[in-house]
């Protein structure tokens, strides 16, 4: 299994400003996710972080408004950038291994833009 | 395209009641399957998975799963509910084959309340 990290956990920001979220894993993953969910609701992909090259989008979402960063096999970054409170939910970053391994997920940054 | 549905926003049962969560399915070829259970203000947490051989599963905290290729299903169950299995769950599916991509599709969650 693998062990993930965010953070922060949490934060309240101003509408405008960015955030950049940190995911760290305690072993080295092939495939790396970012995905955002609503609470109480299902999990929607945002894009797949790729080592060392552009992410992967999905329908939806742009490299502008979510920039992503996989410098290496366990760590990345999503930013939310100029930020509109339709933008509060929470984040979360998932891995796995290659084949038919499972998703293991971080606990998740909630964001709150006033 | 692929896609999961879990038909019950909700299921309510009585602690110590047999528990079934319903999932059904729609991908390309046989597909990986996984439950996953989200507590309040937490990650998701992986349950268990289907990838060949026997069609039930079993998974962390006595929860098993039953895979039906000709229903397209793979509903969650457990025998016996306890009081802390109350939370979010979780349905997701991924393509076996590798063109049709690595992305996890999940259900819309289902919420298990289990009263005293």
């Amino acid at each position: 299994s693998a062990v993930i990290s965010q953070k922060p956990s949490r934060d309240i920001c101003q509408r405008g400003t960015s955030l950049t979220i940190q995911c760290q894993v305690d072993s080295q993953v092939t495939m790396m996710f970012w995905y955002r969910q609503q609470p109480g609701q299902s999990l929607t992909l945002i894009a797949t972080a790729n080592q060392g090259s552009e992410a992967t989008y999905e329908s939806g979402f742009v490299i502008d408004k979510f920039p992503i960063s996989r410098p290496n096999l366990t760590f990345s970054t999503l930013t939310v950038s100029n930020m509109s409170p339709e933008d509060s939910s929470i984040y979360l970053c998932s891995a796995r291994t290659q084949g038919a391994g499972e998703l293991f997920f971080g606990e998740g940054s909630r964001l709150t833009v006033l | 395209a692929q896609s999961v549905a879990q038909p019950e926003d909700q299921v309510n049962v009585a602690e110590g009641n047999p528990l079934t969560v319903k999932c059904t399915y729609s991908v390309s070829g046989n597909p990986y399957l996984f439950w996953y259970v989200q507590y309040p203000n937490r990650g998701l947490q992986f349950l268990l998975k289907y990838i060949t051989g026997d069609n039930l599963v079993k998974g962390s905290y006595g929860f098993e799963a039953e895979f039906n290729k000709s229903q397209t299903s793979f509903h969650l169950k457990k025998p016996s509910a306890l009081v802390s299995d109350s939370a979010l769950y979780f349905c997701a599916v991924r393509p076996r084959i590798k063109a049709a991509g690595n992305k996890l599709t999940f259900g819309g969650g289902t919420r298990v309340l289990v009263k005293p």
